[in-house]
């Protein structure tokens, strides 16, 4: 299995442009998280889905952020308009229930840079 | 609200063992402790948990006193590879409960 996809690696854009971050879970995983990472705030949840359905995004910033998953696997991340304050790193990762671990599978995460 | 403390950060020499502290002092009977990792510039990593018996795997052992207040990871012969952040997380045992994550401990091994 390839691991939690997500792309594109690094993104640098300008302040007011669309952002589109992008995840592909591991095959069989019903949950999906996306995270954010920076030096201030540390790791924090955004929102998670379970079976393709947003169950938690109360740790969405504002309605700058929205995130879809159209299908089990596939999630988008948008930030439109972009500013400099939403660098960071985004991570998504999956997880799958039943198992004896309930562990979370994270991808290598997206680099955003707003200038 | 912070649910587990950590030491800020940590050194360690190359091949002895690492043994990192995490006070949870607030768990609920049903919660589990979990640790991850992350190396710089990776996602985290999971290394192990527990409810409340000590707990070994390829990676760690995981030792936690009896009234489940605090926890240690242990890193038996920890390698440079090793040096990273550690999170430790309390957690309901359920595939759809977040990760909160606290600062962590930042461990350089050291040659």
């Amino acid at each position: 299995d390839a691991g939690v996809i997500q792309s594109p690696r690094h993104e640098v854009t300008e302040m007011g442009q669309e952002v589109t971050l992008r995840c592909k879970p591991i095959s069989g995983h019903d949950y999906l998280f996306w995270y954010r990472q920076t030096m201030m705030r540390g790791l924090e949840l955004l929102i998670y889905f379970n079976n393709n359905v947003p169950i938690d995004d109360s740790g969405m910033p504002e309605d700058r952020f929205s995130a879809k998953m159209p299908n089990a696997s596939f999630s988008t991340l948008k930030i439109q308009p972009s500013e400099p304050r939403d660098s960071a790193v985004y991570f998504c990762a999956s997880s799958r229930p039943g198992t004896a671990r309930e562990e979370q599978f994270f991808g290598p995460g997206t680099r955003l840079t707003v200038l | 609200d912070a649910k587990t403390t950590q030491p800020p950060s940590m050194d360690c020499a190359e091949g002895r063992a690492a043994n990192l502290p995490c006070n949870h002092s607030t768990i609920s009977g049903n919660e589990y402790v979990y640790w991850y990792r992350q190396i710089h510039s990776q996602g985290p990593q999971y290394i192990i948990h527990g409810l409340k018996n000590n707990e070994t795997n390829e990676m760690a052992s995981l030792i936690i006193t009896e009234d489940r207040k605090s926890s240690t990871l242990i890193l038996p012969h920890a390698t440079l590879r090793d040096t990273a952040v550690y999170y430790c997380i309390v957690r309901v045992l359920n595939a759809g409960n977040m990760l909160t994550f606290g600062g962590g401990t930042r461990l350089m091994v050291k040659p």
